[in-house]
This record gives structure tokens, sequence and C-alpha cells, in this order.
């Protein structure tokens, strides 16, 4: 069956650090992955999307990897603040744009 | 400013009932989505339209019923038949050809008492 898994275990960094969190899929073959923020009670905000012959893509202190042979996104964040504490979620697109969504990872940033 | 209206933050439903949660969009997206958020676990579909008057199930489409009148509208009906429907719902909308993200509503916090 498919399947998306990111770390459920909350990742605690200090700040100025990079944060790096992961997803890897199983029995998909996406055309694209996106990677959304979502902070409590709150609904996800966009930030990044990378195609399946795209390697690499950049967003200011943002920068997500896609590797189709291993079947995993990184998704790093560079001179982490405490207002990047947040849930992040990695979502794949399958047929007819629909997305299916990991359940996140909870990023805290420490001062 | 553009963006998904959901309606109402929170609803108390009673056992037995059925409510009807909102979601507005002026966008001018084609594509209009509805996902259900518990603790601990992912988004899951349960309704989407790619287009007006035309929608597709889900993965957890039982219990919940939608229509698309509008392009701008997409509610959600939670049903009596759905046996656990407290959740968080969430609204989202994109275009059909995936070049961007979903944009998503603040959510509807439901809870039966």
């Amino acid at each position: 069956s498919q399947k998306i898994e990111q770390n459920s275990e909350a990742l605690n960094i200090q700040e100025g650090k990079t944060a790096t969190l992961t997803c890897n899929y199983t029995n998909y073959s996406p055309a694209y992955l996106q990677w959304y923020r979502q902070d409590p009670g709150r609904g996800p905000v966009f930030l990044l999307l990378i195609r399946e012959n795209e390697k690499e893509k950049r967003k200011e202190r943002l920068k997500v990897t896609f590797d189709t042979t291993l079947k995993q996104s990184l998704f790093h964040i560079t001179a982490s603040q405490p207002a990047d504490s947040a849930t992040y979620l990695c979502a794949l697109a399958g047929g007819g744009n629909k997305l299916t969504f990991g359940t996140g990872t909870q990023l805290k940033v420490e001062l | 400013d553009g963006g998904i209206t959901q309606s109402p933050k929170y609803l108390f439903r009673k056992e037995g009932q059925n409510v009807t949660l909102s979601c507005e969009q002026n966008l001018n997206h084609d594509a209009m989505y509805w996902y259900r958020q518990d603790p601990g676990q992912g988004l899951r579909l349960i309704y989407y339209s790619q287009i007006v008057n035309d929608f597709q199930k889900g993965d957890i489409a039982e219990g919940y019923s939608v229509s698309r009148e509008k392009k701008e509208s997409f509610p959600l009906t939670v049903t009596s038949a759905q046996k656990n429907p407290t959740a968080f719902y969430l609204c989202a909308s994109n275009n059909r050809d995936g070049h961007y993200g979903y944009t998503f509503g603040s959510g509807t916090r439901l809870t039966v008492v």
C-alpha cells in the first residue's frame, strides 16, 4: 500500500542551526512533492513544490531535495529562528492533482 | 485580498444531527478539496471537485456529502451516518494545472456533544 513517512518525533534544534526534515514514501511515483507549514489550530501554508525531474529547489532560507531513486525528500531550514517552530508536512501528488499528506514533523527552534 | 474562508470556526453537533461546513474562495480556482485532520494523523481527503457540478469521493467519504453549484463555494455536510465526526476540517483550493500548492482555509473544529 502507499505510504508517506515523516519522523513523528519532534525535532529540537538551536537557533541559527540548520534543521533537516525527512519525508520517505513507498509505492508512489509522484509527479511532484510539496512541503507545507502548519501552526497549531491553523490551516497548512504552502512553502515549496519540487517536480520529479528536479533535484533541488530553494526559496530564501528553505531548500528541498527530491531523490526519486531513494524515494525521499529532505527539507532544510538554514539559520533557523524560533519563528520557524511549527509542524511541517510533506505531500505527494497522485492522479488528478490530489495530494496525500504525511503526518508531519514538529520543529522546535530554541534560543 | 484573495483567499479561502471557512465558517464557522467552531461547531458543536448533537448526536443524530446533520451539520454543514461552509467553504468559499475568491481565488478563481477550479479545484476544491475537503480534508479531515485528527490529532497525530495526517490530513485525509474526504471529497474533491475539479470543476463546477462535479465532485469525487476521497479516501474517507462515508458519512459526508458535498455540492459544487458555484465555482466559489464547496460546502461539506457531515451527516448523522458519520460515526466519529469530531475533528478539524480543512478546505483547500488550487488551479487544476498543479503548478502551485494548495491554499487552505483556517479550518472548522467540529465537536460532537
